[in-house]
Formats: structure tokens, sequence, C-alpha cells
């Protein structure tokens, strides 16, 4: 079984603040971790990934995310926040050893980057 | 990477009528997936669509109401049958990029359908 958590709805931050968008998940193997994101009247954009190697992945738009196994956390991190940042974001998980290519997704989270 | 295409993009149909929405891959994909995203919420997974065989539905979803066509490695349609207001949503087609650590999940841009 698979699952994953976005803990909060909304996250609201300041430009030029850093920002961080909460993720955890649930499988019974090994998982494979996404982040997309997704802007008003659009499709799901891929922005990141962890399948394995360093716990530290960098993706589009200058966002990166850590996966920590011990917590089984993968948080999304940007340095400093861009008002363009502002969208849906939405974690995925899909446990490798299931065999399936259906990932689950989080319920997603509202990101607002105030000026 | 895969560039994927939806037509349309947005529609606006009456009650009780039918709208076929067409999902395009700019390379031969084996899985397609077709999602619904009700305003502000995540996604649900309709179906799964592979090239060669009938699709597999999620439950909840029939394929009277849902219809998909899978007929190469490129292309799909889902149909969405006597609809209802209920049936508003934004439809996503999806596919997977396998390969080793290459393996992604591509989404369209979404046909947004508001049925009056």
């Amino acid at each position: 079984a698979q699952s994953v958590a976005q803990p909060e709805d909304q996250v609201n931050v300041a430009e030029g603040n850093p920002l961080t968008v909460k993720c955890t998940y649930s499988v019974s193997g090994n998982p494979y971790l996404f982040w997309y994101v997704q802007y008003p009247n659009r499709g799901l954009q891929f922005l990141l990934k962890y399948i394995t190697g360093d716990n530290l992945v960098k993706g589009s738009y200058g966002f990166e995310a850590e996966f920590n196994k011990s917590q089984t956390s993968f948080h999304l991190k940007k340095p400093s926040a861009l008002v363009s940042d502002s969208a849906l974001y939405f974690c995925a998980v899909r446990d490798v050893s299931g065999g399936s290519y259906i990932p689950t997704f989080g319920r997603g989270t509202s990101l607002i980057v105030h000026p | 990477s895969a560039v994927i295409s939806q037509k349309p993009s947005r529609d606006i149909c009456q009650r009780g009528t039918s709208l076929t929405i067409q999902c395009q891959v700019d390379s031969q994909v084996t899985m397609m997936f077709w999602y619904r995203q009700q305003p502000g919420q995540s996604l649900t997974l309709i179906a799964t669509a592979n090239q060669g065989s009938e699709a597999t539905y999620e439950s909840g979803f029939v394929i009277d109401k849902f219809p998909i066509s899978r007929p190469n490695l490129t292309f799909s349609t889902l149909t969405v049958s006597n609809m209802s207001p209920e049936d508003s949503s934004i439809y996503l087609c999806s596919s997977w990029v396998t390969g080793g650590r290459t393996d992604t999940q591509y989404f369209g841009p979404g046909t947004r359908l508001t049925v009056l």
C-alpha cells in the first residue's frame, strides 16, 4: 500500500523568504517520490523526483527537495520565493516494489507568495 | 520527457450530451492515464489505457460513462457520456515515460469541462 500526506492546505510566504511545502509518505517497499506544480488553469508540470542516490534533489525553477527516509518525508524547498511561484503543489509517491505505475497524489498545497 | 497536448482545452456542454477529449503524446508510450480534477482538489484516476488492451477503470468509473480508446502508442481519447453538471471538472491526460532513472509521469494541459 502507498499513501502520501500534505498536511498544509495553504502556505503563505513573503517574497524573498525561504519556502517549504511539506510532504510525508508511506510505502511498503522503496519509494519513488515526485513534486508537481499546477498554475491556474493549467495542467500539472513536473518539478523534480527522487528515485535513488543523493537525498537532496534539485529541480526546475530553483526548487529542491530532500528525501528523509527516517522521517518518511520529501519536503519541497526554495531558498527565495517569488510571487510567480504562487500555485498549487502536489506531492506523489509510487511504491517501486509494488509493480504498479499508478502513483498516489497528495491533496495539494496552495502556495501564496506575497509581494 | 514527453510533451502532451489535449483538445479541446475547454468546453461548455449541455446536460445529456457527450464530449470526446483527445490526447496526443509526442513520443510512443505504453501507459496512458486519464484523471479528473475537481476545482481546487487533487487528482482522481479514472482509468489506465494501454495500447492493445481494454482500459482498466478505477472504482466508481465505468466504461459506459467514460469510454476510452487507445488506437496507437501516441494517442488516446476519453468520452464523457450523457453528461450532467456533476461531470463539470478538469480532465487530465497523462503518460509515463519509463526507463530506469527516467521514470516520470507527465501531464497534458487539461480540458476544463462545464456542463449546464
